[in-house]
């Protein structure tokens, strides 16, 4: 299968800073990635769609100005967390799908994030 | 009510056994279906899409019924690597938007 990483791997920051995290396609060109959450013991929870040079669509619930997407090519997608505070400690999760995928998305192996 | 829903578990089984796992979903315009597994602090892997001839691929076998919104997922023969979390997740619309199941956790013992 295709090969999506992200970067980094686990971050640990203090409340009221910014952490970015980068979500690379390596060997296809994704024209759709997707950002999810989990938190513990739930099951993953999309945040965000976001298409190559267009705004995301954000989900109910999820404050697109404190989740800042960008997905600027078709290979690389970032999600700023603004403003990070200990309720948003959680394992975020990108995911990749592009034409060429068929039904298939491709996930990142994750960036767990603490605020302390 | 969630749009997929499964038995949280979890399934303690020795080593060996058959079990069985169940899930529904609301959602009448899905349009593809998965089983994928997912280890502590890792990412979810794709265990097998499912289909509604049902398939089979070694262990596994997964069934789909389009009519009752119901999918299966059936682990043969046990094995202690086979503890793990499996998500029923359900996917619809352009670029194949998934939305996941709660987990069902599998525990397998020697």
């Amino acid at each position: 299968g295709a090969v999506v990483s992200q970067h980094p791997s686990w971050v640990i920051c203090k409340s009221g800073t910014s952490v970015k995290i980068e979500c690379r396609s390596l060997d296809f060109q994704a024209t759709t990635m997707f950002w999810y959450r989990q938190f513990p013991k739930q099951s993953l929870m999309l945040m965000a769609t976001s298409n190559e040079g267009s705004k995301a669509t954000y989900e109910q619930g999820v404050e697109k100005d404190k989740f800042l997407i960008n997905h600027a090519s078709l290979t690389l997608s970032t999600l700023t967390v603004t403003s990070a505070h200990p309720e948003d400690s959680s394992f975020y999760i990108c995911s990749a799908w592009g034409s060429s995928s068929y039904n298939e998305q491709f996930f990142g192996p994750g960036t767990r994030l603490t605020v302390l | 009510r969630k749009e997929v829903e499964q038995d949280p578990g979890p399934f303690n089984v020795p080593e060996g056994a058959t079990v069985a796992f169940n899930c529904t979903y609301s959602n009448s315009a899905s349009q593809s279906f998965f089983w994928y597994r997912q280890d502590c602090r890792k990412e979810p892997k794709l265990l097998m899409s499912v289909y509604s001839s049902g398939n089979e691929d070694g262990r596994f076998t997964a069934q789909l019924n389009r009519a009752s919104q119901y999918i299966s997922l059936l682990i043969r023969d046990s094995k202690l690597s086979d503890s793990a979390t499996y998500l029923c997740v359900v996917g619809r619309g352009t670029g194949n938007m998934l939305t996941f199941g709660g987990g069902t956790r599998l525990m397998v013992k020697p």
